[in-house]
């Protein structure tokens, strides 16, 4: 157990809908990241959050966005659901957002399927 | 842009067997690299990792990798693998403090 995490573990929803994925990170832990596991394009990073301000982006859609709460917590907003959006999406933390030394936790995922 | 490579796919070993699975890394500075396991509907969990120093690092369940600089090489080892090692492993690279490159993964099968 990581200590990293995430809700719901699978969601089954339709295109044209919108989702919201939850990640609690590791206590202490400031920096949360979300990743993409799909099978065409492998692990992708989407975005990182470092306590609570946007610290860096990835190959993230304009349709999805996130965000970091107070209380460290991050969800993940996917909208206009389409097919190609069904996933694996990992949570993980780590202590820092600013520096090299920068082990990562991850969560066991949210299971995104898209009908 | 950095890149990881992992050249297998997959890979078939007999339980007792030695492991070596292959990772290359393209990136202009010093890296931090790091090999993930996945077990199927799992989570990725940290078997070891490398900022500096030695280039021979031990991890978690007997695992250990060696970084080669003048290779851009730092490939994952296993003296002897056990059944519960059947999993998907991945090479990541980090860029900076932001985010972690992955390989393509590496699907490993054990053969009783």
């Amino acid at each position: 157990d990581s200590g990293v995490t995430q809700t719901p573990k699978h969601l089954i929803t339709a295109t044209g809908q919108r989702v919201t994925l939850r990640c609690s990170p590791r206590s202490g832990d400031l920096s949360v990241y979300w990743y993409q596991q799909s099978l065409d394009q492998g692990l992708q990073f989407l975005i990182q959050y470092y306590n609570g301000e946007e610290r860096a982006k990835g190959n993230i859609l304009e349709r999805f966005s996130a965000q970091q709460f107070p209380d460290l917590h991050s969800e993940l907003n996917l909208s206009s659901l389409e097919l190609g959006d069904s996933a694996l999406y990992f949570c993980a933390s780590s202590q820092s957002g600013t520096s090299g030394h920068n082990e990562q936790f991850f969560g066991p995922g949210t299971r995104l399927t898209v009908l | 842009a950095q890149s990881v490579t992992q050249p297998d796919i997959h890979i078939t070993v007999s339980e007792g067997a030695s492991l070596e699975l292959r990772c290359n890394y393209s990136y202009g500075a010093t890296p931090y690299l790091f090999w993930y396991v996945q077990s199927p509907g799992q989570g990725l969990q940290l078997l070891l990792k490398y900022f500096s120093g030695d280039t021979l690092v031990q991890g978690i369940k007997g695992f250990e990798a060696e970084f080669k600089r003048s290779q851009s090489s730092f490939n994952l080892r296993q003296p002897s693998v056990h059944w519960s090692d059947a999993a998907e492993y991945f090479c990541a690279v980090a860029r900076g403090a932001h985010k972690l490159v992955f390989g393509q993964g590496t699907k490993l099968t054990i053969n009783p």
